[in-house]
């Protein structure tokens, strides 16, 4: 069974302080890792796709990374806006059919 | 506003009542979901259809769920005698599958609570 778990289950950082979030994922046949920001209440806001070993996209002080176990979100210089829950899915199945998520991880920046 | 529309935004039901949610997806995509989330989980999948063609509905969680897209344009998500188990939020989102990549994007969802 695909199964996707992310680390911490929660991070609380100081305005400024970079640090990143941990994917790792167990899926056969891969088809796309997917990073999305919710904001509480809301549903969940498009970021990244990530679809081979060794690709990295960035959108401002983000930027997601993955091999072929793991991906990660690295956030630079966070400013508090940037608190949210940061949720990352595999993509699997015959064409894309199905993401499975993992429960995500609460990000807080203080200022 | 051209993303994805979910109604109602809220919905409180007494147990055993019949639900319905509607979901309006970006106008170009031919790929609509429908997932449920709890509180402190991620999206669980549920089912999803290729224009009209619901292509796979054995994750819906049981036969008291069943899902609709007539002409391939908006669709429904019933619950029929609902549990106070099935207080959760319900999200759709929609893709445009061109045979490479699937993002897909979320609405709003529709918070339900089951008295």
């Amino acid at each position: 069974e695909d199964q996707v778990t992310q680390s911490p289950e929660a991070l609380r950082l100081q305005e400024g302080e970079s640090s990143s979030l941990n994917c790792s994922y167990t899926v056969s046949g891969l088809r796309g890792l997917f990073w999305y920001r919710q904001d509480p209440g809301k549903g969940p806001e498009f970021l990244f796709t990530l679809y081979s070993a060794g690709e990295e996209k960035e959108k401002e002080r983000l930027k997601a990374t993955l091999t072929k176990k793991e991906s990660f979100l690295h956030i630079t210089a966070p400013k508090p806006e940037d608190s949210a829950t940061y949720l990352c899915a595999a993509g699997s199945g015959g064409s894309n059919y199905k993401l499975t998520f993992g429960k995500g991880t609460l990000l807080t920046v203080n200022p | 506003d051209t993303g994805v529309s979910q109604n109602p935004r809220h919905k409180i039901t007494k147990r055993g009542q019949n639900v319905t949610f509607r979901c309006d997806p970006i106008s170009e995509h031919n790929r609509l979901y429908w997932y449920r989330q709890t509180l402190g989980q991620g999206p669980e999948f549920l089912t999803y259809f290729q224009n009209e063609a619901q292509l796979e509905k054995s994750r819906l969680l049981s036969d008291r769920f069943s899902a609709e897209r007539p002409k391939g344009s908006f669709s429904t998500l019933e619950i029929q005698r609902t549990e106070q188990g099935d207080s959760a939020m319900y999200l759709c989102a929609s893709s445009l599958w061109t045979g490479n990549s699937n993002e897909q994007f979320f609405g709003p969802g529709t918070r339900l609570t089951v008295l």
